[in-house]
């Protein structure tokens, strides 16, 4: 049981690229959400989505898409990359919705030169 | 706005010190609590979570923390720590007006041996 799993691990990028972080889960989880982790800010919601097909934005949507098409995958995609969008993003996943126990991966560490 | 605020953002022990960090919230409604914790090169995991009933909470490795209603309060605690507790801590909150959830900033603990 992997659980849920992010990639790349690490990545850079320049400003004005686009590029799609990738989260799957195992766990037939219905709820599935990206935050971003600030130094300082804890973490914030990107986006998340309750289901397939279903998907609603969060605190910080701006700059970033996202997409439901099976239970299992939800990337994130940054349309044209900026350097404030250096940090680290984290998928979790949870049974039904965002007020349940969440599971992570482990992370993607993006730098935006 | 929703905010929650974790009081400490570093933390230095001893060993074998009690430990509590202070987790205060800003909603005046019904709310899930949680604590998660993140070791070192680790990602989050669930380290207790409050819904109902009990206000006094215990989760994994010792740990436990208290919902105090009146003070929108939901303190960690830990009587006597080990070095392997150096970790970040997060606190996070769902308001049942939106079922996401609202991080505070993370404590980072270090435990020294």
């Amino acid at each position: 049981n992997a659980g849920v799993t992010q990639t790349p691990k690490f990545q850079v990028l320049k400003t004005g690229q686009s590029m799609t972080l990738q989260c799957a889960q195992d766990m037939n989880h219905e709820y599935m959400s990206w935050y971003r982790q600030d130094p300082g800010m804890g973490l914030r919601l990107i986006h998340y989505s309750v289901g397939a097909g279903i998907t609603d934005q969060g605190e910080v949507p701006n700059g970033y898409n996202v997409s439901r098409s099976t239970t299992e995958d939800f990337p994130l995609r940054l349309l044209s990359a900026a350097p404030s969008q250096t940090s680290v993003y984290f998928c979790a996943s949870s049974y039904t919705s965002g007020n349940q126990p969440q599971h992570f991966g482990d992370g993607t560490r993006l730098s935006i030169l | 706005a929703q905010s929650v605020s974790q009081h400490n953002h570093h933390v230095i022990l001893s060993e074998a010190a009690s430990l509590e960090l202070g987790c205060n919230y800003s909603y005046g409604g019904t709310v899930n609590l949680f604590w998660y914790v993140q070791y070192p090169g680790q990602h989050l995991q669930l380290l207790l979570k409050y819904f109902s009933g009990d206000p006094l909470v215990k989760g994994i490795k010792g740990f436990e923390a208290e919902f105090i209603k009146s003070k929108f309060s939901f303190n960690l605690r830990k009587p006597s720590v080990q070095w392997s507790d150096t970790a970040e801590y997060f606190c996070a909150v769902s308001p049942d007006s939106n079922y996401q959830l609202i991080w505070g900033a993370g404590t980072k603990l270090i435990i020294k041996p």
